[in-house]
């Protein structure tokens, strides 16, 4: 089955700058990558997610990247603001596969300190 | 994105007790999940909610213990039984979409047992 570890599992920044979170993956056949967003008290929330037949994806202030030879894809924060605090998941699976398969990893707690 | 609604969303119980949690989605779904999330933990999946059949747990969860029900399929139940205070966590409902890869989820019960 998948494995997807993430790092870091802390990281804080200051107003305005870039964050990056890092995840790898194990299964070869996993292709399809999105990024949840979970604040405090609430939920899970889809922010972004990419396919394996992309290398990156944009949207507006959040990119996705994916180096599928190195098996690994990190979410990219540009001019990060303080409602960006949270915690963010990735997750991986096979295409072949159904939403039950989907492995999270262990998740971030960003900070964006004003 | 597809809209889901859970209740309660949030509940203290007494050990020995069980709890009821309630999952209604749109119809852009067609497969529903129940995760658990446990304090600072990331999310693990209990089991795949089947309209009309047993739903498929996931290892180390049984049906004695978290009974779930998909009696048609917009609506499905997750009971947790005879609570222990290593219940206590949240609970959420998940639902993928007819291209069944998009993940989303309910706001959660957070579960307190004392």
């Amino acid at each position: 089955g998948e494995n997807v570890e993430q790092h870091p599992s802390t990281l804080s920044v200051q107003e305005g700058d870039s964050a990056v979170i890092k995840c790898t993956y194990s299964d070869s056949a996993s292709n399809y990558f999105p990024w949840y967003k979970q604040e405090l008290g609430k939920r899970p929330q889809l922010i972004i997610d990419i396919r394996s037949n992309v290398g990156e994806k944009k949207d507006q202030r959040i990119a996705v990247t994916l180096n599928k030879t190195a098996k690994h894809f990190s979410l990219h924060i540009t001019e990060t603001q303080p409602e960006d605090s949270a915690v963010y998941f990735c997750a991986g699976y096979p295409s072949s596969g159904s939403a039950r398969q989907l492995t999270f990893g262990s998740g971030t707690q960003l900070t964006v300190l004003p | 994105s597809a809209v889901i609604s859970q209740k309660p969303s949030r509940d203290i119980c007494q050990r020995g007790t069980s709890l009821t949690i309630q999952c209604q989605v749109d119809s852009q779904v067609t497969m529903m999940f129940w995760y658990r999330q446990q304090p600072g933990q990331s999310l693990t999946l209990i089991a795949t909610a089947n309209q009309g059949s047993e739903a498929t747990y996931e290892s180390g969860f049984v049906i004695d213990k978290f009974p779930i029900s998909r009696p048609n399929l917009t609506f499905s139940t997750l009971t947790v039984s005879n609570m222990s205070p290593e219940d206590s966590s949240i609970y959420l409902c998940s639902g993928s979409t007819v291209i069944n890869e998009k993940l989303f989820f309910g706001s959660g019960t957070q579960l307190s047992v004392l």
